[in-house]
This record gives C-alpha cells, structure tokens and sequence, in this order.
C-alpha cells in the first residue's frame, strides 16, 4: 500500500531552527509538496521537490531523496506565526496526492 | 499565485437537510477540482475529483448519491451534502489545479466547516 509518514508533533523554540521529516512509500512518484495548515484553516502551498536537492525559499527549505523515499522541511528562524500542521503529500504515478497525518508544530517563546 | 474561493465558511442545519457548498477558481480555469474532508486533527481525505462536463469520481468508501457533485462550468464546482446528519460535521475543504503553472500546485478553498444538530 501507499505510505507517508511523518512526526505526530513537534515542539520548538522561537527563534530556533526545527527540521520535519517525512518519509514514503508509493506506487510511482511525480513530486512531493509540503503545506501549512493553521488550525481551522485549508492548507497553505509552502514547496514543491520533483528532483533530489534542496529547494530554498526564504524562511522554509525543502529538500528531496527520491532513492531514500524521504524529504524534509527545514523552517529557520521559527516565529510564533509557525505554529500550524505541516502536511507532506507525495503525487505518485496516477498523479493522485497521497496525504501524509501532518506534524503539528508547536513554538515555545 | 491562483485564488479559490469557497462558500459558505460556516453552515449549520438540522439532521435531515441538504446543504451545498460552492468552490469557484476565481482567476484560472479549473477542469478538475477535488473535495476534501477533514476530521478534527486528521489529515485531508479526498472524496472526490470533480470534472467539468463529467461525472464526478469518488473515493472508496465515500457515497456518490450522499454528497453529490456538480462541476457544471470551468470555474465552479458544488458539493451537496443530501440529508445530513451529525455524523456529516466535517470541515470540507476544495482545491483546484491551475495547470496552466508548472508545478501542479493544488490551490485551496477556504474550507467551510459544517455542523449538522
């Protein structure tokens, strides 16, 4: 079967760096996204890895292992406005997302 | 980037009414648009994919004549909840797919949280 994992929750501390792991198992792969989700809201686009490598965009950077099945999101300089679910999704080979449970971020002051 | 709306945010109704929900791309034309649900700290689940001019497909497990799909023009797509009941609260969630960028970006509605008493 199709398979994302990823942390149920994690806790960091304003200011700091936080990295969250996901890790998948599918039939076929054509990109993986990652998303924001702040409670009681729809998800929020953060990036988007297609080949292995880092992938930079201000704040968050993604980056990709296609041959490890495995991605992470890196958010630096954490802000209390970070706190939210964060959402790993994976397109497999009918183009279909397979959602990953999300890692409930939570920032300390 | 391409903006979704949806609406209504909110809805209450009683057991047994029928309740629709709209999801419009605002500034992109959608052939394809999906519809969510998400239980409280869940993750999303699709329901459907809704095409325009076509029948919707659903998911396994999720029952066609109870939330019926109606994706009758490029830029709009209705899911109705036919006689809810408290078992239907759920906070329904739209995303369409501008495929005219390049990455496949899934662009979300505002999600409308439904309470049936």
């Amino acid at each position: 079967g199709q398979n994302i994992d990823q942390p149920t929750e994690m806790t960091a501390t304003e200011g700091a760096i936080v990295q969250i792991n996901c890790t998948y198992q599918t039939s076929g792969f054509n990109g993986l996204f990652w998303y924001q989700q702040h409670a009681g809201e729809a998800p929020t686009f953060l990036s988007y890895n297609v080949l292995d490598g880092l992938e930079e965009k201000g704040r968050f950077s993604s980056f990709l292992s296609r041959s490890k099945g495995y991605s992470y999101l890196l958010l630096k300089e954490l802000q209390m406005k970070d706190s939210a679910s964060y959402l790993c999704a994976v397109r497999d080979s009918n183009y279909q997302l397979i959602w990953g449970a999300g890692t409930k971020l939570i920032i300390k002051p | 980037g391409a903006v979704v709306s949806q609406h209504p945010s909110r809805v209450i109704c009683k057991s047994g009414t029928s309740v629709k929900i709209e999801c419009r791309s605002l500034d992109f034309q959608a052939t394809t648009m999906f519809w969510y649900r998400q239980f409280p700290k869940q993750s999303l689940m699709l329901m459907a994919t809704s095409n325009e001019g076509s029948k919707a497909t659903y998911e396994q497990g999720v029952e066609k004549d109870k939330f019926l799909i109606n994706h009758a023009s490029l830029t709009l797509s209705t899911l109705t909840v036919t006689s809810a009941h408290p078992e239907d609260s759920s906070f329904y969630i739209c995303s369409a797919r501008d495929l005219a960028g390049d990455t496949g970006e899934l662009f979300f509605g505002e999600g409308s949280r439904l309470t049936v008493l």
